[in-house]
Parts: structure tokens; sequence; C-alpha cells
């Protein structure tokens, strides 16, 4: 079945810093999404990104949709102390009986110091 | 608020006892989607509801697991014969059908935190 490995686990940096990570598939994807979760609640849309080479901007957070549709990258710029949480990455494929099926990956951590 | 509501947030249960979550979607939706997350990992698909119709259930876990949407509006996960295994956070998600390719945007509620003891 479809896996993404997404990668860093986790990331330690100091307030202001950059931070990429990004998320790797075996297989092609029609649309990546990136949530953020924040513990015990659910994850919450950060980007949706529908095409092969797409850059969508939300603020301080800039994703891109790989032209070979197995992958995708989430940078986040001059971050800050409410930028902890774990940030995952999540593909979409329509077609076959995915039938709205999300495929997670395993989530980044990210911690950021003051 | 308008977003997906979650009923419990938390729930604490005896191995053996069933056990009920509901899910209001947001009101426009028409998708509605059941996930686990265990710690450590991400959301995990169960099954999928396109309105009343349930389209998809055979990544429910197990014969133990259902889930309704009767009137096209909120949903229920049910799981009967709690076992400890079973513990976990329960998300639900939504979202519109989908148009020109767009409509994959599932937004979450808050989730229901299972502990079987």
């Amino acid at each position: 079945g479809q896996q993404l490995n997404q990668s860093p686990q986790s990331m330690f940096i100091q307030e202001g810093e950059d931070v990429s990570m990004n998320c790797t598939s075996s297989s092609i994807f029609n649309t990546w999404l990136w949530y953020k979760q924040d513990p015990g609640e659910g994850p919450v849309l950060l980007i949706a990104l529908y095409k092969a080479g797409e850059l969508t901007s939300n603020g301080r957070l800039t994703a891109q949709f790989g032209i070979t549709r197995k992958d995708s990258f989430l940078n986040i710029s001059a971050s800050i102390p409410s930028d902890v949480g774990i940030y995952f990455c999540a593909g979409y494929f329509a077609g076959g009986t995915s039938y709205g099926k999300l495929t997670f990956g395993q989530g980044t951590i990210l911690t950021v110091h003051p | 608020d308008t977003g997906v509501s979650q009923d419990p947030r938390h729930k604490i249960t005896k191995r053996g006892q069933n056990v009920t979550f509901r899910c209001d979607p947001i009101s426009e939706h028409n998708r509605l989607y059941w996930y686990r997350q265990t710690l450590g990992q991400g959301p995990e698909f169960l099954t999928y509801f396109q309105n009343e119709a349930q389209l998809e259930k055979s990544r429910l876990l197990s014969d133990r697991f259902s889930a309704e949407r009767p009137k096209g509006s909120f949903s229920t996960l049910e799981i009967q014969r709690t076992e400890q295994g079973d513990s976990a956070m329960y998300l639900c998600a939504s979202s519109r059908g989908t148009s020109g390719g767009v409509g994959y945007e599932q937004y979450f509620g808050p989730g229901t935190r299972l502990t079987v003891t």
C-alpha cells in the first residue's frame, strides 16, 4: 500500500530560524496536504497542493508539490514559539477505491527555543 | 464555532464495554471521515461517508467497529467489546464534494481520546 516517509522526525531550532521538512512517497498522489497538530487536539489544515510543481504560501509557510508527484516540502520562515507542534504531510490519490482516504506521514516534531 | 465537533473529548472505559462517539461535521460538508491515531503516528483512515452512504468501510479495524450517518448529518462510531488495544485518539473529519480537482481538503475535529482499562 501507499506509504509516506516524513523527515526529519524531530527538529530543535532557535526562534527566528527557518525550517524545512519533507515527505516522500512510494507512489504518486493527486493532492498533498500539510497539517499541524497540537497535543490533545485534532490536526489543523495549513496548506493544500493540487498540481505537480505547485508552490503555495500561507503567511510564513510555503509548501511545494514535487514534480514527480511523489514528494512534497514544507518550509517555515522566521520561526516563532507558537510554531511548536507536530507537522504532518498527507497525500490523496484520486483513483481506485481510495474513497477520500488520506495517507499520513509519521509527523515531524518541531521544538522552538526562544 | 462552525468547525467539526466531537463528543465526548475523553472516554475511559473498562475492557469489554461498548462505547459510542459522535461527530458533527461542518454544516455544508457532505463527506465525513473517521480516523484513528495512536501515539507517535499519523492518523489512520477507518471509514468514509458521502451523505448517508458509507462508501468505504473495509478499513474498519474489526467487526467490533461500526459507523453510521443515518441522516447524512452527524455520525457515530461504535466500538463493541472494547480491548486495551483500542486505546487511541479517534478523529473525525469532513469535506465538501470534489469539483475540478479540489475538495480533498479535510477538516478535522478535536478528537475523542479513548482509554480502555
